[in-house]
């Protein structure tokens, strides 16, 4: 169980163009999804915290308006990287929270999507 | 000081030896720990959790927790190749409601065949 997909799993875009990343929780209820990116050999970046039906909490220093993100449903999260750029080139990775009414920890754990990679020419 | 810390490595062992994997937290209200293992290239996966003081097994895999020295370390029995990966120490704050876990940047372990 707990299993997060993410789509597509690798992109390639020119410079200027948008691009769509979808996140589902495929077998449970996510109330919160996270969302991260990570340049080579570099830590985990935590880019924004997306609860369902409102809006994202954005960490510092990351543009709301370049990386817009959707949660529309319990099961489906969205970032769009809206005008990309070479130096967005990354690995966006997804990481969703059951959050389970009475099971403490289970609720706490963060499931992880396998990642998208994406590369701005 | 860092919240969640942890010695990058490299940390090296030979293959079926124990690796001990260690983590400190400076927030004494933590309340859930977590360890999670990154292949390089792939995102992270949960290895284990733990939330009460002592020990906890699964597998090859030991957690221990001590909440008064605020540590938490992660025992690799029989180590295998295959083991050498990034592993993520996470942390969640007491009183935080759904904020994410807090990571600790990574050890990296290199095991020796």
């Amino acid at each position: 169980g707990a299993v997060v997909s993410q789509h597509p799993s690798w992109v390639i875009c020119k410079s200027g163009t948008s691009v769509k990343i979808e996140c589902r929780s495929l077998d449970f209820q996510a109330t919160t999804m996270f969302w991260y990116r990570q340049f080579p050999k570099q830590s985990l970046m935590l880019m924004a915290t997306s609860n369902e039906g409102s809006k994202a909490t954005y960490e510092q220093g990351v543009e709301k308006d370049k990386f817009l993100i959707n949660h529309a449903s319990l099961t489906l999260s969205t970032l769009t990287v809206t005008s990309a750029h070479p130096e967005d080139s990354s690995f966006y990775i997804c990481s969703a929270r059951p959050g389970l009414a009475g099971r403490r920890n289970t609720a706490d754990t963060q499931y992880f999507g396998p990642g998208t990679r994406l590369t701005v020419l | 000081q860092k919240e969640v810390e942890q010695n990058s490595g490299p940390l090296s062992v030979p293959e079926g030896a124990i690796a001990s994997l260690n983590c400190t937290y400076s927030d004494r209200g933590s309340q859930s720990f977590f360890w999670y293992r990154q292949y390089s290239g792939k995102s992270p996966e949960l290895i284990m959790f733990i939330y009460s003081n002592g020990d906890k097994e699964d597998g090859r895999f030991t957690a221990q927790l001590n909440k008064a020295s605020q540590y938490v370390s992660l025992l690799i029995r029989d180590s295998q190749p295959s083991d050498s990966a990034t592993y993520l120490c996470a942390v969640k704050r007491a009183g935080t409601g759904n904020t994410p876990l807090v990571f600790g940047k990574g050890t990296r372990l290199s095991v020796i065949a």
